[in-house]
């Protein structure tokens, strides 16, 4: 697609219940990260794919959080059982093989608000 | 390790005053660096980067930044600030090889008066 795409935008949730975000990548791009933006805080880093490589899941919060990337493209973030803490804006990013040279491209962003 | 630090989480120029927004990065490798824009209820947009050509670097709507090793800088500036610029600004940093992670600073909140 044109741009990186996220959805839904906008997720309230209960407290203890399970949520999934999507994240559909610029077609042809291998890297694929994820990042959590609290109220009043910069982007904290949560997981990132490349390729068939195993994932960086280094900046996951708690064993409450996963995620998976089928056939290289689409990506999903689940949260389980969520706590009023994990509300916060979860940005989904893609690039060609190196970021570093080419460029991340950010999506919209899925706003959760757990009540 | 690397980081980058914003220093300043709000600044506020006039309009048409100079805006100057502060990062220093630590990195032990060569960096490379960025500077996105994020407006109310969006997502982030690149302004800038710097891939180890040109320290002085030009991005969109008018603003720039010069990579200063010495100083472990990396500033973002911009002549004359326009009501449009107001919105929030980050440094990030990552390094080369292949994909990996950006690292981005707290975000400076830009204030844009008349």
């Amino acid at each position: 697609g044109a741009g990186v795409s996220q959805s839904p935008s906008n997720k309230v949730t209960e407290k203890g219940k399970d949520v999934e975000l999507r994240c559909d990548p610029i077609s042809g791009h291998t890297a694929l990260y994820w990042y959590r933006q609290s109220l009043g805080q910069g982007l904290e880093f949560l997981i990132y794919f490349q390729g068939n490589s195993a994932p960086d899941k280094s900046g996951l919060p708690s064993d409450r959080f996963s995620a998976e990337r089928t056939g290289g493209s689409v990506s999903t973030l689940t949260i389980q059982r969520t706590q009023q803490e994990d509300s916060a804006v979860y940005l989904c990013a893609s690039s060609y093989t190196s970021g570093a040279l080419y460029g991340y491209t950010f999506g919209s962003g899925t706003r959760l608000t757990v009540v | 390790a690397q980081s980058v630090t914003q220093l300043g989480s709000h600044v506020s120029v006039s309009e048409g005053a100079l805006v100057l927004l502060r990062c220093n990065y630590s990195s032990s490798v060569p960096p490379y660096l960025f500077w996105y824009v994020q407006y109310p209820n969006q997502g982030l947009q690149l302004l800038l980067k710097y891939t180890s050509a040109a320290t002085l670097v030009k991005g969109i709507n008018g603003f720039e930044a010069e990579f200063k090793k010495s100083e472990t800088s990396f500033h973002l500036t911009k002549p004359s600030a326009h009501m449009s610029d107001a919105a929030e600004y980050f440094c990030a940093v990552t390094f080369t090889g292949t994909a990996s992670k950006l690292t981005f600073g707290t975000g400076t909140r830009l204030q844009v008066t008349l």
